[in-house]
């Protein structure tokens, strides 16, 4: 079965700061599509970024990257210069070849001032 | 991209009524999908959506309790029938065109059943 998993519950960190999310997950598909998802309070689910597993290079929007590593199915988020607005919670998904979304867990993210 | 208005944003209910969340998308989709979300929580996918067929329900989730309208490209419904409290959650719909573009979401619904 597919599974996506993020070990980190909650993490926190002062504000400008770097932090980084971990999620691992499970296919036995070649081809395939990973993204994160940030939900905050307001619960609108907005994309932060997305990964074709086909391409080797990693994707990176701003101050928001991601280290793929495909042979050991690793997808994690890294935030550069947090910013008080990143609070949220963030979720890791797979995208299986029915265009359903396998979900991790969930990171709650909070940025202190 | 796509815009998703989803209706109404919460809701409080008597425990044996119904609740019908609306979905309505800014363009035509292939692919709808309902979630469920307990709050702090993962989403779990009730249902997939596709117009001109019927609903695909994922294991824990029947057709009785959630039944879904897809009447055209644009619009669906999910009603909640015979609510209790373990009903009260968060629920999404979702939109879907293609494996490599983002799925997009409706703002969501809350409901609390009492």
């Amino acid at each position: 079965a597919q599974t996506v998993t993020q070990s980190q519950p909650e993490m926190s960190v002062q504000e400008a700061e770097t932090v980084t999310l971990s999620c691992t997950y499970d296919t036995s598909e070649n081809n395939y599509y990973l993204f994160w998802y940030k939900q905050p309070p307001s619960r609108q689910m907005i994309l932060v970024i997305r990964q074709e597993a086909y391409k080797q290079q990693n994707a990176t929007e701003n101050r928001f990257s991601v280290n793929f590593q495909k042979a050991a199915k690793s997808f994690s988020l890294k935030i550069s210069d947090s910013q008080l607005g990143d609070t949220a919670m963030y979720f890791c998904a797979h995208m299986d070849s029915n265009y359903q979304l396998i979900w991790g867990a969930g990171t709650k993210l909070i940025i202190k001032p | 991209s796509a815009v998703i208005s989803q209706k109404p944003s919460r809701d409080i209910c008597q425990r044996g009524t119904s609740l019908t969340i609306q979905c309505q998308v800014d363009s035509q989709v292939t692919m709808m999908f309902w979630y469920r979300q307990q709050p702090g929580q993962s989403l779990t996918l009730i249902a997939t959506a596709n117009q001109g067929s019927e609903a695909t329900y994922e294991s824990g989730f029947v057709i009785d309790k959630f039944p879904i309208s897809r009447p055209n490209l644009t619009f669906s419904t999910l009603t909640v029938s015979n609510m209790s409290p373990e009903d009260s959650s968060i629920y999404l719909c979702s939109v879907g065109e293609a494996r490599n573009t983002e799925a997009f979401f409706g703002q969501g619904t809350r409901l609390t059943v009492v």
